[in-house]
């Protein structure tokens, strides 16, 4: 039973243009929502969170969107650049633990 | 500022051979995360740490599994006997353990059991 779930496991851009990475979740106890990029042969690097008090936290070219009522968050990144290529995974936690439940990833490729 | 330290980067043995795998968390994180990542099952937890106890081992997949956490700047996750299909990535992550705040990765061990 997958509680987090990305879609789409590639996206291609070009450079400049918009990028909009899409999740899922099931669990309405999930309460806290991270995005992490993933560069091959290195670990999980956090990105961008959003609590769920909140529908949008902007930090620099990346924003977060969540809509609660869908259970679905978004990662926008504009404008997209060529080192933006690499997998991204959401994250979603909802417990005094901070376990997270990651995604299946989603693997962005920016074009120049 | 260290970020979260791993050893070895890789691995590479033969299946029964036991395997310890290192972690060194951020100074003052006080939880400790250990993650397998396979193309099938994705990220994966396998263990979780507070202040040096095991809260969830529930990820664990089997008893040739243990890991431990004698003081709060070291783990170990151990496999013996180890088989083909361990081979995987292994990532340990540590946290602040306030809520709202990101777990921080290694850069993980590359296991490969022949």
């Amino acid at each position: 039973d997958q509680q987090v779930k990305q879609n789409s496991p590639s996206l291609s851009v070009q450079e400049g243009r918009i990028s909009i990475l899409n999740c899922d979740y099931t669990n309405s106890m999930f309460d806290y929502f991270l995005w992490y990029k993933k560069y091959p042969a290195e670990g999980p690097t956090f990105l961008i969170s959003i609590s769920s008090i909140k529908d949008k936290n902007e930090d620099g070219r990346f924003t977060v969107f969540l809509n609660k009522s869908a259970k679905h968050l978004s990662l926008h990144i504009v404008p997209s650049q060529p080192g933006d290529s690499a997998v991204y995974f959401c994250a979603a936690s909802g417990n005094a633990g901070n376990m997270l439940t990651f995604g299946g990833g989603t693997r962005l490729m920016v074009k120049p | 500022d260290a970020g979260v330290i791993q050893s070895p980067r890789h691995e590479v043995t033969e299946m029964g051979q036991e395997v310890t795998l290192r972690c060194k968390p951020i100074s003052g994180h006080n939880s400790l995360f250990w993650y397998r990542q396979t193309m099938m099952r994705g990220l994966e937890l396998l263990i979780y740490f507070n202040n040096n106890v095991p809260i969830d081992d529930s990820g664990m997949p089997e008893d040739r599994f243990s890991a431990k956490m004698p003081n709060a700047s070291f783990s170990t996750l151990k496999i013996q006997p180890s088989e083909p299909r361990d081979s995987a990535v292994y990532f340990c992550a540590s946290h602040r353990g306030y809520s709202n705040q990101p777990q921080h990765f290694g850069d993980g061990t590359r296991l490969s059991i022949l």
